[in-house]
């Protein structure tokens, strides 16, 4: 069954903590995304990666951290710099980079600092 | 950069009526412009897309319209049904460029 998986699904932490949030597909998708989601903001990106080994900064990539060493796999991190970190996080993929096409969404990880 | 606004932010109709949303766009070379449906728990799916070399698109009971003059597109629901109560996403970008995402349009159907 080819998807985007995104995990945990929800996720706790505490102020000052690191945290990862997963992100593989199997959809053989070059591109990469990870964005936001806060009420009556839309999707923010935080980073894109278009390639293996290569990655970009979006919009509010401050505080956040990518890695793309596998095509599957795009782990997000958010880190304490993050001032503001609860949020809905989604991860995405297309089948290239520079966004013409569709945009294939997981499910979603909810984060709440405590 | 590109900056989309989206409106109305939330809209109640009656099933069967039609719903339109509407988007405006900063960037003039915007090009590709699409719409994505996220339903209450769910990942948000491409619904309909249009880009800048037509007016209008339609599928079945979606359409979408585009102005590049005025540079603003529409999304229109005709004889809409309870299944399309979700949070509606417009998007715009030009080619090379990341999508930019418009805040989102909660609809509701009441039966």
């Amino acid at each position: 069954d080819g998807g985007i998986t995104q995990s945990p699904k929800y996720l706790f932490r505490k102020e000052g903590q690191n945290v990862t949030l997963s992100c593989e597909q199997n959809l053989n998708h070059d591109a990469m995304y990870w964005y936001r989601q806060d009420p009556g903001q839309g999707l923010r990106l935080i980073y894109y990666s278009q390639i293996v080994n290569d990655f970009q900064k979006g919009d509010i990539a401050e505080g956040y951290s990518v890695s793309r060493e596998k095509k599957e796999s795009f782990p997000l991190t958010v880190t304490s710099a993050q001032k503001n970190p609860t949020a809905f996080y989604l991860c995405a993929s297309s089948m290239v980079g520079g966004i013409t096409g569709e945009l294939f969404f997981g499910e979603g990880s909810r984060l709440t600092v405590l | 950069g590109e900056n989309v606004e989206q409106h109305p932010s939330t809209l109640s109709v009656q099933e069967g009526d039609s719903a339109v949303i509407k988007c405006t766009y900063s960037d003039s070379a915007s090009n590709y412009f699409p719409w994505y449906k996220q339903e209450l728990g769910k990942r948000p799916q491409l619904i309909i897309d249009i880009r800048s070399n037509v007016g209008e698109k339609k599928d079945q009971r979606i359409a979408v319209t585009l102005n590049k003059t005025a540079k603003h597109f529409s999304l229109h629901i005709t004889e809409t049904q309870p299944e399309d109560s979700a949070v509606y996403f417009c998007a715009a970008t030009a080619a090379g460029n990341m999508l930019t995402f418009g805040g989102g349009t909660r609809l509701m159907v009441k039966p």
